[in-house]
C-alpha cells in the first residue's frame, strides 16, 4: 500500500515568508507526528497528534510554528515569519495505534530559507 | 523531559566484523526503545525496538539489549555487510508519553 508521502519535497522560501507543508500519512492510521531534522542531528520532535486533536505540541520552538489535522488524516505543519534558523528537513511519522509503536516515516520536506 | 545520548557518532568497521552502538536515557518512564536506518537522502526506517518487559531481542543479524537499572541500550549488528552502511538512530519513549526522542545518530561504515 501507500506510505507516507510530504510535499513538497522541497521549498525555497525568503526570510519571512509564510510556508506550508503537507503530509499525508498511511491510510487508516490515527497517531501523526512532525518531526524536524537537522543536518547531522538525529529526529526533533515537533507534535503528535491523535485523531483530529494535538494530543502534545510540547516540541514546536516557538509560536511561529503551527499545525493542523482538521479531518484526522493530512495534516499540515505552518510556518510563520521564516527563519534562517527554520532549514531543515521537516519529517512527518504515521503510526497505526494509540500506543507507542512503530513509526512509519515519510520521504520529508526539506525547507531552506534564504 | 527525555534526554537520549548515542555514542559514537561515526564507526568504520571491516565487512564481517561486528558493530555496536550505545545509548543511553535519561526518564526512568520510558519503555519503548525503537531502532531506525537512514540510508543517505532517505526516510528513517524502523529495524527493531524493544519495550521494557525484555532484556534483549534478536532478528537475524541484528539484537538489541536493554539494562533498565542503568539506563542504557545496544544495538549489535553481526557479520556486517556494505548494505549495512547508513546512519543509526536509537529512540526513547513511553506508552504515556508520545514525544519519541531521537539520539544524533552513528554513521556506520563497512568496509568491503
Amino acid at each position: 500500500g501507500a506510505g507516507v508521502s510530504q510535499t513538497p519535497s522541497n521549498k525555497v522560501t525568503e526570510k519571512g515568508k509564510y510556508v506550508e507543508l503537507r503530509c499525508d500519512p498511511i491510510s487508516g492510521h490515527t497517531a501523526l507526528y512532525w518531526y524536524r531534522q537537522s543536518l547531522g542531528q538525529g529526529p526533533e520532535f515537533l507534535i503528535y497528534f491523535q485523531g483530529t486533536g494535538a494530543a502534545d505540541d510540547s516540541g514546536l520552538p516557538n509560536d511561529r510554528f503551527f499545525a493542523v489535522r482538521p479531518e484526522g488524516s493530512v495534516s499540515t505543519l505552518k510556518i510563520q515569519r521564516t527563519e534562517r534558523g527554520d532549514s531543515a528537513v521537516y519529517l512527518c511519522a504515521s503510526s497505526p495505534t494509540r500506543t507507542i509503536g512503530e513509526q512509519f516515516f515519510g520521504p520529508g520536506t526539506r525547507l531552506t530559507v534564504l | 523531559g527525555e534526554n537520549v545520548e548515542q555514542h559514537p557518532s561515526t564507526l568504520s568497521v571491516q565487512e564481517g566484523d561486528s558493530a555496536v552502538i550505545k545509548c543511553t536515557y535519561s526518564d526512568s518512564a520510558s519503555n519503548y526503545f525503537p531502532w531506525y536506518k537512514q540510508e543517505l537522502g532517505k526516510r528513517p526506517q524502523l529495524i527493531i525496538d524493544i519495550r521494557s518487559n525484555v532484556g534483549e531481542k534478536k532478528d537475524q543479524r541484528i539484537a538489541v539489549t536493554l539494562n533498565k537499572t542503568a539506563k542504557h541500550f545496544s544495538l549489535h549488528i553481526t557479520e556486517t555487510q556494505p548494505e549495512d552502511s547508513a546512519v543509526y538512530f536509537c529512540a526513547a519513549s513511553s506508552y504515556n508519553n508520545n514525544d519519541m526522542r531521537f539520539g544524533a545518530g552513528t554513521r556506520l561504515t563497512v568496509k568491503p
